[in-house]
């Protein structure tokens, strides 16, 4: 069983299309993230929920909002692509907030062209 | 902003070898340390989350200390085999988030 899943794997799209990213855990965790890999393959957080409420929201351009219609859902969806958006972006889930082990989905390369 | 380093940036063993990593961060507001582990085309999996001054964990092969007064960490692997190929990142968790570092790129040769 995926423990935490993402879709797609893969997302080429043209500079200005709005488009989705799911994650799903099955672990029963309370608390979800988004983390995007930049160019220097850093990974870095941009939005965790603990139970459906945002906790943090890093300096990310308002074109990208994360939903969370219960706790094991947790989706990105990006407005107007630019091609700077093209990277990797990691879904992860703890049990909860204060620093317990997360784990992550397999990534979504988002390519835009 | 929280700088997180990690060095050496990569390492080439041979298989037998022993070998150890330092993550090096601030030691001010320090709530847990966590190491991960980062194979190519795979996703990140935890090997240790620290919270103690002079934590020390171990994992069959691996293990890692922790110093929360000095800000530091390492990471060790006593005999290398080529499976341990992958990226180690370590992350302090300060401020409700984990903070990653570049990571510490090990290839071991059989």
């Amino acid at each position: 069983d995926t423990a935490v899943s993402q879709t797609p794997k893969y997302l080429v799209t043209q500079m200005g299309n709005d488009k989705s990213i799911k994650c799903e855990q099955n672990l029963g965790h309370d608390t979800m993230y988004w983390y995007k890999q930049d160019s220097k393959k850093f990974l870095k957080i941009m939005f965790s929920y603990n139970n459906k409420e945002l906790i943090i929201n890093e300096t990310v351009p308002n074109r990208f909002s994360p939903k969370s219609p219960d706790k094991a859902h947790l989706n990105l969806h990006i407005n107007s692509l630019e091609l700077g958006d093209s990277a990797v972006y990691f879904c992860a889930s703890s049990q909860q907030t204060g620093g317990d082990e997360q784990f992550f989905g397999p990534g979504t390369r988002l390519t835009v062209l | 902003i929280l700088n997180v380093e990690q060095s050496p940036q990569s390492l080439h063993v041979q298989e037998g070898d022993s070998t150890n990593f330092t993550c090096s961060f601030p030691s001010s507001n320090f709530y847990a340390l966590h190491w991960y582990r980062w194979e190519t085309a795979k996703s990140p999996e935890a090997l240790f989350v620290m919270t103690l001054n002079g934590d020390e964990k171990k994992k069959g092969r691996i293990s890692a200390t922790l110093n929360t007064k000095e800000g530091y960490s390492y990471l060790y692997i006593k005999g290398s085999q080529p499976e341990d190929s992958a990226t180690y990142l370590c992350a302090p968790y300060n401020t409700d988030k984990l903070i990653f570092g570049t990571g510490t790129r090990l290839q071991v040769f059989p």
